[in-house]
């Protein structure tokens, strides 16, 4: 079945440090990947999506790439503060379903 | 306002006693699904629903039904509530039944089974 894999499941950074969280999927097809993140008492919310290989989605400063040759889809931001801190999930979009990885604890420090 | 809501959003219940979880969205969405989330599993699948009394079973719905008589409207349903049921669950909405469509989640009910 469709699966995602988050390698980090904890990053702790310094304000202004470079972040990545890496995911990568296993998925028959062409699905679309998704970025989700989730604050302290909140539902997860949408961050960005892409749907087709090279294309790159974004939004508050991070982005993400797919690339259908190496299946990934790794969330990056150039200089993170601490206000980012929260739970960022990868997700698969199939028919009819939302596949998540189990989630990346990202903590910057002031 | 787009908004996924559920009631309440904190309960405890003993074993053996039955749960109703409730969810409203006000974006008529047809699709609507409920997710589990325990620590260190991320989130699963329960049931997703594509409309009107149209439910399929998500990847983890032994031990949960579900019912939806209006669209706007979706409830997750443990008979015998178990220990092991103990979890947060959340309920999400999204426009269509399409795979690339932005899927908004409710804030969550934090479930305790004593």
């Amino acid at each position: 079945g469709d699966s995602v894999t988050q390698t980090e499941g904890q990053v702790a950074l310094s304000e202004e440090d470079f972040l990545t969280i890496h995911c990568n999927y296993s998925a028959s097809g062409y699905p679309a990947l998704f970025w989700y993140v989730q604050y302290p008492g909140e539902g997860p919310q949408f961050l960005f999506r892409a749907s087709r290989d090279k294309e790159k989605g974004s939004s508050r400063g991070f982005e993400a790439t797919y690339d259908k040759g190496t299946t990934s889809f790794h969330l990056r931001k150039a200089s993170v503060q601490e206000s980012d801190s929260a739970v960022y999930y990868c997700a698969l979009g199939a028919p009819g379903k939302l596949t998540f990885g189990d989630g990346t604890v990202l903590t910057v420090k002031p | 306002d787009m908004k996924v809501t559920q009631m309440p959003r904190y309960l405890i219940k003993r074993m053996g006693e039955n749960v109703l979880l409730e969810c409203g969205q006000d974006m008529s969405h047809e699709t609507m699904y409920w997710y589990r989330q325990d620590p260190g599993l991320g989130l699963q699948l329960i049931y997703i629903s594509y409309d009107v009394d149209s439910n399929s079973e998500g990847d983890i719905p032994k031990g949960y039904r579900v019912s939806r008589k209006k669209r706007e409207h979706f409830s997750l349903i443990l008979d015998s509530a178990k220990t092991n049921q103990t979890s947060v669950y959340f309920c999400a909405s999204s426009p269509g039944q399409g795979a690339d469509t932005e899927v908004f989640f409710g804030k969550g009910t934090r479930l305790t089974v004593v």
